[in-house]
């Protein structure tokens, strides 16, 4: 079955950018989406079609893709911004979720 | 405005069935696709399947093939996924959501747009 693959956590100070990747084979064929999911909220969508921001989505959250890594980049990452990322692509019908990145915004 | 509501907090004995139902408003039931995502207590978002509103046709990820059933009731908007064989690794909490894209019909666009709740399962004896 198809894996997409994240760091468990990664740790930034407030203001700094927080760079979070997403591997998987042939990953650069599909489309990505990012989701913030903070405890005890529902999951909500940062980044679609791998660069892409919904609306109410602030600027500081950008996506990119490179070969078979996706990136998800918080540039002057805020306090409220403390939560665990998931990639998510599409393998043919099936959703497919990575491990996930817990971020701590230190 | 699209909500996606899904029905109480369920505790149940292992062996038992669950039924999660996902009250869907504000934008055209059948134009889009639902899906079920599941979070058990400190693990990562597992996607479930899916279910086309229009036809009931679902698609299920492999390993719940055999306990899951997604059905929906177009006469009030609600889509349903009910779990069999409850086991105490099925605790979780459950998700229901709406899928967009900007092709009709082309899956690789879609993301998740509208997110239910959540609904607490517990499998406990």
């Amino acid at each position: 079955s198809y894996e997409l693959t994240q760091a468990p956590s990664l740790s930034v100070s407030p203001g700094q950018t927080a760079i979070i990747t997403c591997y998987g084979e042939t990953l650069g064929e599909r489309y990505v989406s990012w989701y913030q999911h903070k405890s005890g909220q529902s999951p909500v969508a940062v980044i679609y079609q791998n660069n892409k921001r919904p609306s109410g989505i602030p600027e500081r959250f950008s996506g990119s893709i490179s070969g078979d890594t996706a990136t998800l980049t918080i540039s002057g990452t805020q306090p409220m911004d403390e939560a665990d990322y998931y990639c998510q692509a599409w393998d043919y019908s099936w959703g497919v979720f990575g491990g996930g990145t817990k971020l701590a915004v230190l | 405005q699209v909500q996606l509501v899904q029905s109480g907090a369920e505790v149940k004995k292992p062996g038992a069935s669950v039924k999660v139902s996902c009250k869907t408003s504000g934008y055209m039931f059948i134009g889009s696709y639902i899906h079920w995502v599941r979070q058990a207590p400190g693990q990562g978002l597992e996607w479930m399947g899916r279910i086309i509103p229009h036809s009931g046709v679902t698609t299920l990820a492999q390993k719940f093939e055999d306990r899951v059933t997604m059905t929906r009731d177009t006469s009030i908007n609600t889509v349903y996924m009910e779990l069999s064989s409850l086991r105490s690794d099925d605790t979780a909490v459950y998700y229901c959501a709406r899928v967009t894209g900007d092709r009709v019909g082309d899956i690789s666009t879609y993301y998740f747009d509208y997110w239910g709740q959540g609904t607490l399962v517990t499998v406990s004896s």
